[in-house]
Protein backbone atom coordinates (compact mmCIF):
# COMPACT_ATOMS: atom_id res chain seq x y z
CA UNK A 1 0.00 0.00 0.00
CA UNK A 2 1.63 3.35 -1.41
CA UNK A 3 1.94 5.62 1.64
CA UNK A 4 3.31 8.55 -0.77
CA UNK A 5 1.36 8.92 -4.29
CA UNK A 6 2.52 10.42 -7.24
CA UNK A 7 -0.67 9.91 -9.51
CA UNK A 8 0.44 11.92 -12.98
CA UNK A 9 3.10 9.38 -14.20
CA UNK A 10 4.28 12.55 -16.83
CA UNK A 11 3.79 16.20 -17.22
CA UNK A 12 4.12 18.72 -20.16
CA UNK A 13 4.60 22.43 -19.72
CA UNK A 14 5.82 24.99 -22.15
CA UNK A 15 8.71 27.04 -21.22
CA UNK A 16 7.81 30.45 -19.27
CA UNK A 17 5.09 28.40 -17.58
CA UNK A 18 4.04 27.46 -14.26
CA UNK A 19 4.53 23.62 -13.49
CA UNK A 20 2.43 21.90 -11.04
CA UNK A 21 3.61 18.71 -9.21
CA UNK A 22 1.01 17.01 -7.04
CA UNK A 23 2.03 14.30 -4.51
CA UNK A 24 -0.47 12.78 -1.39
CA UNK A 25 0.52 11.27 1.72
CA UNK A 26 -1.42 8.89 3.74
CA UNK A 27 0.19 8.57 6.85
CA UNK A 28 -0.27 11.01 9.18
CA UNK A 29 2.69 10.57 10.98
CA UNK A 30 4.72 12.08 8.47
CA UNK A 31 5.91 15.71 9.40
CA UNK A 32 8.33 16.26 7.05
CA UNK A 33 8.52 16.45 3.10
CA UNK A 34 10.92 16.89 0.31
CA UNK A 35 11.32 16.99 -3.18
CA UNK A 36 13.52 15.53 -4.97
CA UNK A 37 14.77 16.16 -9.02
CA UNK A 38 16.36 13.31 -10.70
CA UNK A 39 18.21 13.53 -14.10
CA UNK A 40 18.83 10.22 -15.89
CA UNK A 41 22.02 8.43 -15.02
CA UNK A 42 22.54 10.75 -12.28
CA UNK A 43 21.09 10.15 -8.05
CA UNK A 44 17.95 12.29 -7.07
CA UNK A 45 18.94 15.78 -5.94
CA UNK A 46 17.30 17.29 -3.36
CA UNK A 47 15.86 20.61 -4.12
CA UNK A 48 13.10 21.73 -1.49
CA UNK A 49 11.65 20.43 1.61
CA UNK A 50 9.00 21.72 4.40
CA UNK A 51 8.24 21.11 7.86
CA UNK A 52 4.65 20.10 8.90
CA UNK A 53 4.27 23.40 10.63
CA UNK A 54 4.43 25.56 8.04
CA UNK A 55 1.89 25.58 4.53
CA UNK A 56 4.85 27.22 2.21
CA UNK A 57 8.22 26.89 1.42
CA UNK A 58 10.13 28.87 -1.25
CA UNK A 59 13.23 28.75 -2.81
CA UNK A 60 13.44 31.01 -6.04
CA UNK A 61 11.62 29.76 -8.94
CA UNK A 62 10.24 26.72 -6.56
CA UNK A 63 7.61 26.85 -4.50
CA UNK A 64 6.21 23.46 -2.15
CA UNK A 65 2.92 24.02 -0.84
CA UNK A 66 1.29 21.65 2.07
CA UNK A 67 -2.34 21.09 2.73
CA UNK A 68 -2.43 19.23 6.03
CA UNK A 69 -6.16 18.45 6.54
CA UNK A 70 -6.22 17.35 2.72
CA UNK A 71 -3.15 15.59 2.94
CA UNK A 72 -1.20 16.98 -0.26
CA UNK A 73 1.45 18.78 -1.13
CA UNK A 74 2.63 20.42 -4.66
CA UNK A 75 5.74 21.80 -6.05
CA UNK A 76 5.56 24.66 -8.29
CA UNK A 77 7.66 26.30 -10.71
CA UNK A 78 7.76 29.72 -12.05
CA UNK A 79 8.63 30.29 -14.76
CA UNK A 80 9.76 26.58 -15.92
CA UNK A 81 12.80 25.83 -18.40
CA UNK A 82 13.92 23.47 -20.35
CA UNK A 83 16.76 22.65 -17.69
CA UNK A 84 13.95 21.93 -15.82
CA UNK A 85 12.87 18.03 -17.77
CA UNK A 86 13.78 15.32 -15.22
CA UNK A 87 11.46 12.94 -12.49
CA UNK A 88 10.34 14.32 -9.90
CA UNK A 89 10.17 12.76 -6.50
CA UNK A 90 8.14 13.57 -3.76
CA UNK A 91 9.18 12.02 0.15
CA UNK A 92 8.23 12.05 3.13
CA UNK A 93 9.37 11.09 6.92
CA UNK A 94 8.46 11.19 10.09
CA UNK A 95 10.99 13.56 11.19
CA UNK A 96 13.93 15.49 8.68
CA UNK A 97 15.98 12.98 8.23
CA UNK A 98 13.87 10.35 7.84
CA UNK A 99 13.60 9.36 11.50
CA UNK A 100 15.85 7.34 13.45
CA UNK A 101 15.22 4.55 10.91
CA UNK A 102 16.72 6.97 7.70
CA UNK A 103 13.02 5.99 6.42
CA UNK A 104 12.70 8.42 3.64
CA UNK A 105 9.23 7.00 1.78
CA UNK A 106 9.25 7.91 -2.10
CA UNK A 107 6.87 8.16 -4.43
CA UNK A 108 6.76 6.71 -8.22
CA UNK A 109 7.91 9.86 -9.86
CA UNK A 110 6.05 13.09 -12.15
CA UNK A 111 8.29 12.93 -15.51
CA UNK A 112 8.33 16.89 -16.35
CA UNK A 113 8.77 17.66 -19.72
CA UNK A 114 9.80 21.55 -20.45
CA UNK A 115 9.04 22.19 -24.06
CA UNK A 116 11.11 25.74 -25.90
CA UNK B 1 34.41 19.06 -2.86
CA UNK B 2 33.39 15.30 -3.82
CA UNK B 3 29.64 14.64 -3.43
CA UNK B 4 28.36 10.82 -2.66
CA UNK B 5 30.51 8.35 -4.59
CA UNK B 6 29.39 4.59 -5.53
CA UNK B 7 31.46 1.99 -7.12
CA UNK B 8 30.53 0.28 -9.63
CA UNK B 9 28.76 2.48 -12.34
CA UNK B 10 27.34 -0.98 -13.73
CA UNK B 11 27.05 -4.90 -12.64
CA UNK B 12 26.10 -7.97 -14.69
CA UNK B 13 25.22 -10.83 -12.73
CA UNK B 14 23.70 -13.97 -12.78
CA UNK B 15 20.93 -15.63 -10.67
CA UNK B 16 22.02 -17.16 -7.33
CA UNK B 17 25.48 -15.20 -7.61
CA UNK B 18 26.20 -12.88 -4.66
CA UNK B 19 27.09 -8.96 -5.29
CA UNK B 20 28.69 -5.92 -3.37
CA UNK B 21 28.41 -2.25 -3.85
CA UNK B 22 30.28 0.25 -2.49
CA UNK B 23 29.83 3.36 -1.55
CA UNK B 24 31.84 6.60 -0.24
CA UNK B 25 29.66 9.27 1.65
CA UNK B 26 30.43 12.81 1.65
CA UNK B 27 33.78 14.29 4.26
CA UNK B 28 32.15 14.31 7.46
CA UNK B 29 28.91 12.51 7.08
CA UNK B 30 28.45 9.98 9.90
CA UNK B 31 25.17 8.45 7.82
CA UNK B 32 24.61 5.98 4.91
CA UNK B 33 21.60 4.86 3.81
CA UNK B 34 20.66 2.32 0.69
CA UNK B 35 17.99 2.59 -1.57
CA UNK B 36 16.74 0.05 -4.01
CA UNK B 37 15.23 1.86 -7.32
CA UNK B 38 13.22 -0.75 -9.32
CA UNK B 39 12.62 0.92 -13.28
CA UNK B 40 9.08 2.98 -12.81
CA UNK B 41 9.13 2.97 -9.17
CA UNK B 42 10.85 5.76 -6.65
CA UNK B 43 13.64 4.38 -4.17
CA UNK B 44 12.94 2.40 -1.58
CA UNK B 45 14.56 2.13 2.12
CA UNK B 46 16.81 -1.16 2.40
CA UNK B 47 19.34 0.16 5.24
CA UNK B 48 20.28 3.20 7.09
CA UNK B 49 23.72 2.56 8.97
CA UNK B 50 25.48 5.83 11.85
CA UNK B 51 28.58 5.36 13.04
CA UNK B 52 28.90 2.14 12.27
CA UNK B 53 25.86 0.60 13.33
CA UNK B 54 22.68 -0.13 12.01
CA UNK B 55 19.62 2.14 12.70
CA UNK B 56 17.27 1.18 10.26
CA UNK B 57 16.04 -1.62 8.09
CA UNK B 58 13.41 -1.82 5.62
CA UNK B 59 11.24 -4.81 3.84
CA UNK B 60 14.02 -6.27 2.05
CA UNK B 61 14.67 -10.41 2.72
CA UNK B 62 18.14 -11.33 4.97
CA UNK B 63 19.98 -11.93 1.56
CA UNK B 64 20.42 -8.29 2.00
CA UNK B 65 23.00 -7.08 3.91
CA UNK B 66 25.45 -4.20 4.76
CA UNK B 67 28.10 -2.58 6.51
CA UNK B 68 29.82 0.43 7.34
CA UNK B 69 33.21 0.79 7.94
CA UNK B 70 35.34 3.36 10.53
CA UNK B 71 36.02 5.71 7.85
CA UNK B 72 32.14 5.95 7.08
CA UNK B 73 32.15 4.10 3.71
CA UNK B 74 29.48 1.45 3.04
CA UNK B 75 29.28 -1.95 1.54
CA UNK B 76 26.01 -3.42 0.85
CA UNK B 77 26.07 -7.22 -0.11
CA UNK B 78 23.35 -9.41 -1.61
CA UNK B 79 23.53 -13.53 -1.47
CA UNK B 80 21.99 -15.53 -3.92
CA UNK B 81 20.57 -12.81 -6.71
CA UNK B 82 17.15 -13.20 -8.36
CA UNK B 83 15.90 -11.85 -11.60
CA UNK B 84 13.98 -9.28 -9.39
CA UNK B 85 17.03 -7.53 -8.07
CA UNK B 86 17.42 -5.89 -11.38
CA UNK B 87 17.94 -2.51 -9.99
CA UNK B 88 19.52 0.79 -9.15
CA UNK B 89 20.95 0.65 -6.17
CA UNK B 90 21.56 4.52 -4.23
CA UNK B 91 23.49 5.11 -1.29
CA UNK B 92 22.56 8.40 0.54
CA UNK B 93 24.53 10.02 3.37
CA UNK B 94 24.16 12.53 5.65
CA UNK B 95 25.66 14.34 8.72
CA UNK B 96 23.61 12.90 10.99
CA UNK B 97 20.13 10.44 11.32
CA UNK B 98 18.26 13.60 10.94
CA UNK B 99 19.45 15.74 8.18
CA UNK B 100 18.44 16.00 4.46
CA UNK B 101 20.17 13.17 2.94
CA UNK B 102 22.52 13.47 -0.66
CA UNK B 103 22.56 10.81 -2.74
CA UNK B 104 24.99 9.48 -4.75
CA UNK B 105 24.62 8.53 -8.85
CA UNK B 106 23.89 4.87 -7.74
CA UNK B 107 24.98 1.15 -8.83
CA UNK B 108 22.93 -0.40 -12.14
CA UNK B 109 22.87 -4.19 -11.23
CA UNK B 110 21.18 -6.16 -13.61
CA UNK B 111 20.75 -9.93 -12.83
CA UNK B 112 20.52 -12.23 -15.98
Amino acid sequence: DQQVKQNSPSLSVQEGRISILNCDYTNSMFDYFLWYKKYPAEGPTFLISISSIKDKNEDGRFTVFLNKSAKHLSLHIVPSQPGDSAVYFCAASPTRGGGSQGNLIFGKGTKLSVKP
Amino acid sequence: DAGVTQSPTHLIKTRGQQVTLRCSPISGHKSVSWYQQVLGQGPQFIFQYYEKEERGRGNFPDRFSARQFPNYSSELNVNALLLGDSALYLCASSPGVDNEQFFGPGTRLTVL
